[in-house]
């Protein structure tokens, strides 16, 4: 089915480690982002891309890494993972980058917890 | 700052029950898009329903419909007869415009539950 894939689902890492958490979608959208998803708050944007080649910054940006090198594919790095990374994280993409917007779809989710 | 307020951290009904989710936000923008995301325990971020800043006429998508208030920056769901499956944290969230690089500004979720 056509959509956002997440992976992985789940994820155990110790202080210190990195890992690469992906995220794929097969609908053509040019606008993806990463969002963190923490209780008692509404999703923080972490990293965006309109395009392939072309990333930015969101609202917590500190301790993660992107990029686009296709328009499907959209990794998020952890460089040194700290327990203040516990969290829930979701991908979202969307046709709509200055158009009208349709909503987002999002991926599943990984929840993530550093110890 | 741009923000959003959820103000009912967590509401239950009956089933068949209609329900209204409050949200209000904060934005000197003029052009803006709002929506209301369901998060299901599955955990899947589900679009509910859509509304632009610029149409007066408030959206509907079955039983779920809106009451878009600009001026006071209101953008209540209603729910109408309510369904177990209905079941779930809302979001409530507006894009920005260009200037702001079209971010989304989420609000902090209410639980809704349906009882049977």
């Amino acid at each position: 089915n056509a959509g956002v894939t997440q992976t992985p689902k789940f994820q155990v890492l110790k202080t210190g480690q990195s890992m690469t958490l992906q995220c794929a979608q097969d609908m053509n959208h040019e606008y993806m982002s990463w969002y963190r998803q923490d209780p008692g708050m509404g999703l923080r944007l972490i990293h965006y891309s309109v395009g392939a080649g072309i990333t930015d910054q969101g609202e917590v940006p500190n301790g993660y890494n992107v990029s686009r090198s296709t328009t499907e594919d959209f990794p998020l790095r952890l460089l040194s993972a700290a327990p203040s990374q516990t969290s829930v994280y979701f991908c979202a993409s969307s046709y709509s980058w200055g158009a009208t917007p349709h909503g987002y779809t999002f991926g599943s989710g990984t929840r993530l917890t550093v110890v | 700052a741009q923000t959003v307020t959820q103000s009912q951290p967590e509401m239950s009904v009956q089933e068949a029950e209609t329900v209204t989710l409050s949200c209000t936000y904060d934005t000197s923008e003029s052009n803006y898009y709002l929506f209301w995301y369901k998060q299901p325990p599955s955990r899947q971020m589900i679009l509910v329903i859509r509304q632009e800043a610029y149409k007066q006429q408030n959206a509907t998508e079955n039983r779920f419909s809106v009451n878009f208030q600009k001026a006071a920056k209101s953008f209540s769901l209603k729910i109408s007869d309510s369904q177990l499956g209905d079941t779930a944290m809302y979001f409530c969230a507006f894009q920005l415009g260009e200037d702001s690089n079209y971010q989304l500004i989420w609000g902090a979720g209410t639980k809704l539950i349906i009882k049977p």
